[in-house]
């Protein structure tokens, strides 16, 4: 177990609507990433926060946004939802976001559905 | 932006030793991380480099050239568990932020057979 908890688990939706992924980070943690796994690709680098505020984006669309709450857990709003955006999301947590080695401890994803 | 090529798939022997090599091409370099993944599951830390070199932790072995942009991670006395997917993934600054960014290679699928 790694600390970082995600909810829900799977989630089964149809096309055009929206969803809230949540992440609590591991105690402590301050910096919370979110990624995208699809089927036949990587671990796709969406968004990072680092106590409350934004600091990097990486491939996310403009449907997709995310915030992180004083109590340092984040969630990931997906709107519009296409059949394309079926994948598992993970969540990590690491302690910092300026340490080069910087270890982020991954949830165990939400398996989200689009039909 | 950052390149980051492994292979797809290996397959290697139980009790074996199995090389599992990573390029990569980036800016703002800072790192690279071995992590293992289990289908379905969460990535699970194994191994960083900064440094030229050799680290060494138990059965697992991570190497890194940064002049030539290129890792392996090793894998000795191989035994069924595992079998997963291994990613590399590449630390780098994140322009303009000042915060260092993670960014995966696509895994290579490991199956060890008896």
């Amino acid at each position: 177990d790694s600390g970082v908890t995600q909810t829900p688990k799977h989630l089964i939706t149809a096309t055009g609507q929206r969803v809230t992924l949540r992440c609590s980070p591991r105690s402590g943690d301050l910096s919370v990433y979110w990624y995208q796994q699809s089927l036949d690709q990587g671990l796709q680098f969406l968004i990072q926060y680092y106590n409350g505020e934004e600091r990097a984006k990486g491939n996310i669309l403009e449907r997709f946004s995310a915030q992180q709450f004083p109590d340092l857990h984040s969630e990931l709003n997906l709107s519009s939802l296409e059949l394309g955006d079926s994948a598992l999301y993970f969540c990590a947590s690491s302690v910092e976001w300026d340490r080069q080695n910087t270890e982020a401890f991954f949830g165990q994803g939400t398996r989200l559905t689009v039909v | 932006g950052q390149n980051i090529d492994q292979p797809t798939e290996m397959t290697a022997t139980e009790g074996a030793i199995v090389q599992i090599n990573c390029t990569y091409q980036t800016s703002g370099f800072n790192g690279l991380f071995w992590y293992q993944q289990h289908a379905g599951e969460a990535p699970t830390f194994l191994s960083y480099n900064v440094l030229d070199g050799l680290e060494e932790k138990g059965r697992f072995s991570s190497f890194l050239s940064r002049s030539k942009g290129y890792s392996y991670l090793l894998l000795k006395e191989l035994q069924m568990k595992d079998s997963a997917s291994y990613l590399c993934a590449v630390s780098a600054t994140y322009s303009g932020a000042g915060s260092y960014q993670l960014t995966f290679g696509k895994g290579t699928k490991l199956s060890v057979i008896p």
